[in-house]
């Protein structure tokens, strides 16, 4: 079954500190994968996205993921959060850009 | 350009009233879908469109109905609502998996309320 798990449901960190949020997919053919934040009360922003090419793909705002096929795996990282970051982010897959499968969503925390 | 547009942004439905969620893109997107969101389940599919007159079933359908008559509008229509779709609504689009590089648009939600 086709699916998207993001582990950490919470994620509290330290201004300045650096950032790492996992998700991991299953996925039966070669995936599209993106990355969304979601400020309170807003809609989704796209951070990144992933189709081909260079594992290590730049996002917005500093951040960056990185696709590991062997680990079914798109972790998302940032080396210095800032408190703008707190928000929550959505892991997701797609046959393409459309249909995605999301998941749960991490909830980050920065404290001051 | 507007981007993904929704009304109303929050409503209140009393149980077995109907209603229909707007959706209106103007970046002549082919592809128009509509999530649901929430808690702890993050978004799920309920139906989507890849061109005007075609639409599909995503993972969660039921009580839903989809229509798209134009390539801007993907209206979602709730035909007697239930507790159960209380929840945050948001509707889509994409260009489409022609092209290589796009992502999907993500307009900013409608709050329903069923009581």
């Amino acid at each position: 079954a086709q699916s998207v798990t993001q582990p950490d449901i919470h994620i509290t960190v330290s201004e300045g500190a650096s950032l790492e949020l996992r998700c991991n997919y299953s996925y039966g053919a070669t995936p599209y994968l993106f990355w969304y934040v979601q400020s309170p009360g807003q809609g989704l922003q796209l951070l990144l996205k992933y189709f081909s090419g260079d594992t290590l793909v730049q996002g917005i705002k500093g951040f960056e993921a990185e696709f590991k096929r062997s680990q079914s795996s798109f972790n998302l990282r940032k080396p210095s959060v800032h408190w703008s970051d707190a928000a929550e982010y959505f892991c997701a897959v797609g046959p393409g850009t459309y249909k995605y499968i999301f998941g749960t969503g991490t909830r980050l925390k920065v404290l001051a | 350009n507007a981007g993904v547009t929704q009304t109303p942004k929050f409503q209140v439905l009393k149980t077995g009233q109907s209603m229909t969620l707007q959706c209106a893109q103007d970046m002549n997107h082919e592809y128009m879908s509509w999530y649901r969101q929430d808690p702890g389940m993050g978004l799920r599919l309920i139906h989507y469109s890849v061109g005007a007159g075609i639409t599909d079933q995503g993972e969660v359908p039921n009580g839903y109905n989809v229509s798209r008559s134009t390539t801007e509008d993907f209206p979602l229509r709730l035909l007697s609502a239930a507790p159960s779709q209380t929840s945050v609504y948001f509707c889509a689009s994409s260009v489409g998996t022609t092209s290589s590089y796009n992502e999907q648009f993500f307009g900013p939600g409608t709050r329903l309320t069923v009581l």
